[in-house]
């Protein structure tokens, strides 16, 4: 039982390329999100699915891509990657949405230059 | 504007001396209060829900509590292994622009031997 994973643990990307940050969890959680993690700021959330199929925007989606076709995974796409966009992303999971017991991976460190 | 606030930013403390960090928070209608658990390099680790005013949790040395405003997490002596951020998080009502999870920006916590 993995639990939440994410790779890869680091990545640098130069300006205007596009990459993308996977999640999967083994968990069978139904809510999966995304966050990036800058210092100062605390967490803020990007964007979530509450299912298969479904996803929403956070607080700060612009720049970010995010699909849902299974359960299991949750990946997260950089479409022109930015300066920005630096920073560190954790995908989070929990059994459904309301419930603040979140799961995280152990994050991934982007730097664009 | 629903808001986060902890303080203070950082902390160090000696082993044994007993503290508390304060999250203080504005959002209309509570669902749930959270606290979490920070170690560099590593995702968040889930460590308490609160739901309303006056209850209590307990975990080892560690014992939050919530008022209206804001929330508490007392350390009594404690240990180096107690070092993290230690990041506070609010949910607001379902299907409001408060919905989604609010994460302040964390207490570092430091315990010298």
């Amino acid at each position: 039982n993995a639990g939440v994973t994410q790779t890869p643990k680091f990545q640098v990307l130069k300006t205007g390329q596009s990459m993308t940050l996977q999640c999967a969890q083994d968990m069978n959680h139904e809510y999966m999100s995304w966050y990036r993690q800058d210092p100062g700021m605390g967490l803020r959330l990007i964007h979530y699915s509450v299912g298969a199929g479904i996803t929403d925007q956070g607080e700060v989606p612009n720049g970010y891509n995010v699909s849902r076709s299974t359960t299991e995974d949750f990946p997260l796409r950089l479409l022109s990657a930015a300066p920005s966009q630096t920073s560190v992303y954790f995908c989070a999971t929990t059994v459904r949405e309301g419930l603040g017991e979140q799961y995280f991976g152990p994050g991934t460190r982007l730097t664009v230059t | 504007e629903d808001q986060v606030t902890q303080s203070p930013e950082a902390l160090r403390l000696q082993e044994g001396e007993s503290s508390s960090l304060n999250c203080s928070y504005t959002v209309s209608g509570l669902r749930g209060l959270f606290w979490y658990r920070q170690d560099p390099g590593k995702g968040p680790e889930f460590l308490f829900t609160l739901y309303s005013a006056g209850e209590e949790k307990e975990k080892e040395r560690l014992k939050a509590t919530l008022t209206k405003k804001e929330s508490f997490l007392h350390i009594t002596a404690p240990k180096p292994e107690d070092s993290a951020t230690y990041l506070c998080a609010v949910q607001g009502p379902r299907y409001s622009s408060a919905s989604k999870i609010i994460f302040g920006s964390g207490t570092r916590l430091s315990i010298r031997p």
